[in-house]
């Protein structure tokens, strides 16, 4: 298994500002993915973080708004810019370990309020 | 296009009850089936896998193909079996999880 932390594990933001969570896992992993999920929803993936390369972005989601970093196999960021109260989510990562048997491991969340 | 539905947003039964959430897929190709349960205060977790064909607390989930279901099963409930259970799916060479919009089961004493 993988053992991942989150920071923050929640913010109030003003409209307009923008927030970086940060991921960090115990034990290198070879994917790490950014899932949203919005008030009384489902997670809906947001995009896969590369390592060493830009993300992939799923429909609806563009780099612009969302920016990823993967420095390296253990730690990614997802920036929410210019936040609007739409943007008002749990915002979650999940990493698959090199175990290859597709598992996923997910983050304790961030719990993100814009006004 | 790929898609799961879970068509129950609570489902409340009674302590030694059997369970059933149900859940049907739409996917073009082989899909590979999950539940992921989130008990209270707790971060999302696996709870089986259909190629594992294991069951996990008393819970089992069959592929059926023909049906493109995989529900989630047990025969007797218990207390500490409420939580929110979300079934997804995993498909392509991302392996990317498409999630239901999930089931917050409720076990009355």
């Amino acid at each position: 298994s993988a053992v991942i932390s989150q920071k923050p594990s929640r913010d109030i933001c003003q409209r307009g500002t923008s927030l970086t969570i940060q991921c960090q896992v115990d034990s290198q992993v070879t994917m790490m993915f950014w899932y949203r999920q919005q008030p009384g929803q489902s997670l809906t993936l947001i995009a896969t973080a590369n390592q060493g390369s830009e993300a992939t972005y799923e429909s609806g989601f563009v780099i612009d708004k969302f920016p990823i970093s993967r420095p390296n196999l253990t730690f990614s960021t997802l920036t929410v810019s210019n936040m609007s109260p739409e943007d008002s989510s749990i915002y979650l990562c999940s990493v698959e370990p090199f175990t290859g048997n597709n598992e996923q491991f997910f983050g304790p969340g961030t719990r993100l309020t814009v006004l | 296009a790929q898609r799961v539905t879970q068509p129950e947003k609570l489902l409340s039964v009674f302590k030694g009850a059997p369970v059933e959430l149900k859940c049907n897929y739409s996917y073009s190709g082989s899909p590979e089936l999950f539940w992921y349960v989130q008990y209270s205060r707790q971060r999302l977790q696996l709870l089986l896998r259909h190629i594992s064909r294991e069951s996990i607390k008393g819970f089992t989930a069959d592929l059926n193909k023909g049906e493109t279901s995989f529900h989630l099963k047990k025969p007797f409930a218990q207390e500490e079996d409420s939580a929110m259970y979300y079934c997804a799916l995993s498909g392509g060479a991302t392996n990317k999880l498409i999630f239901g919009t999930g089931t917050l089961l409720a076990i009355q004493p």
